[in-house]
């Protein structure tokens, strides 16, 4: 297993459904994200964690529940999704030190919601 | 608000020829740049990374920071058709209220034609 992985690859979804994104990173970095990659638009950050403690929680509706049991592990967890929530979601990771921090990004989920 | 700009393109470069990519951001703070490659149905890949003024050189690439006018740019010498793809932008503000915050450009769509 190498580099940042992430299941599933491809989820259709009706907007009563709940399911959970995976992501799993085998670097040893210590910061997990989500991203929400829609069509033209700038990638949009979704929530940081570091050493397990989320950072970050860009304004991100409550229908997105984030879960990170571990460094290496992160979730996000879906219900009630609009469809508009329909776009790529990418994990990435980092090893986070002052004035640098490259992110890796797992090949990512697309999410169609119905 | 705090923002990336990039020109969406998409940018038809010869075969052979040399791609300019261009990047503004906003944030006077930001502290690290990078440039990421994406494949059509692909998640974005490192291909670039700088964080001092000046010129930083990898292979074909050749990354531009000038922190003064806030802008960074991107050549690729030698445009070859496995170039075509969307650069993304990125800029990463590495302070510690900032931690973690990358942000990113809607990208530039290059098309190299033989």
């Amino acid at each position: 297993e190498t580099g940042v992985t992430q299941t599933p690859r491809h989820l259709v979804m009706g907007m009563t459904n709940k399911k959970s994104l995976k992501c799993e990173q085998h670097l040893g970095h210590n910061a997990m994200y989500w991203y929400k990659q829609s069509a033209k638009k700038p990638l949009e950050l979704m929530f940081v964690y570091n050493f397990k403690e989320q950072t970050e929680n860009n304004s991100v509706p409550s229908r997105f529940s984030p879960e990170c049991p571990n460094s290496s592990h992160l979730f996000l967890h879906l219900h009630t999704l609009q469809p508009e929530d329909s776009a790529l979601y990418l994990c990435a990771s980092s090893q986070e030190r002052l004035n640098t921090g490259e992110l890796f990004f797992g090949e990512g989920s697309r999410l169609t919601v119905l | 608000q705090k923002e990336v700009e990039q020109n969406s393109g998409p940018l038809s470069v010869p075969e052979g020829a040399i791609a300019s990519l261009n990047c503004t951001y906003s944030d006077r703070g930001s502290q690290s740049f990078f440039w990421y490659r994406q494949y059509s149905g692909k998640s974005p890949e490192l291909i670039m990374s700088i964080y001092s003024n000046g010129d930083k050189e990898d292979g074909r690439f050749t990354a531009q920071l000038n922190k003064a006018s806030q802008y960074v740019s991107l050549l690729i010498r030698d445009s070859q058709p496995s170039d075509s793809a969307t650069y993304l932008c990125a800029v990463n503000m590495g302070v510690s209220d900032s931690w973690g915050k990358f942000q990113f450009g809607a990208g530039t769509q290059v098309v190299v034609t033989p």
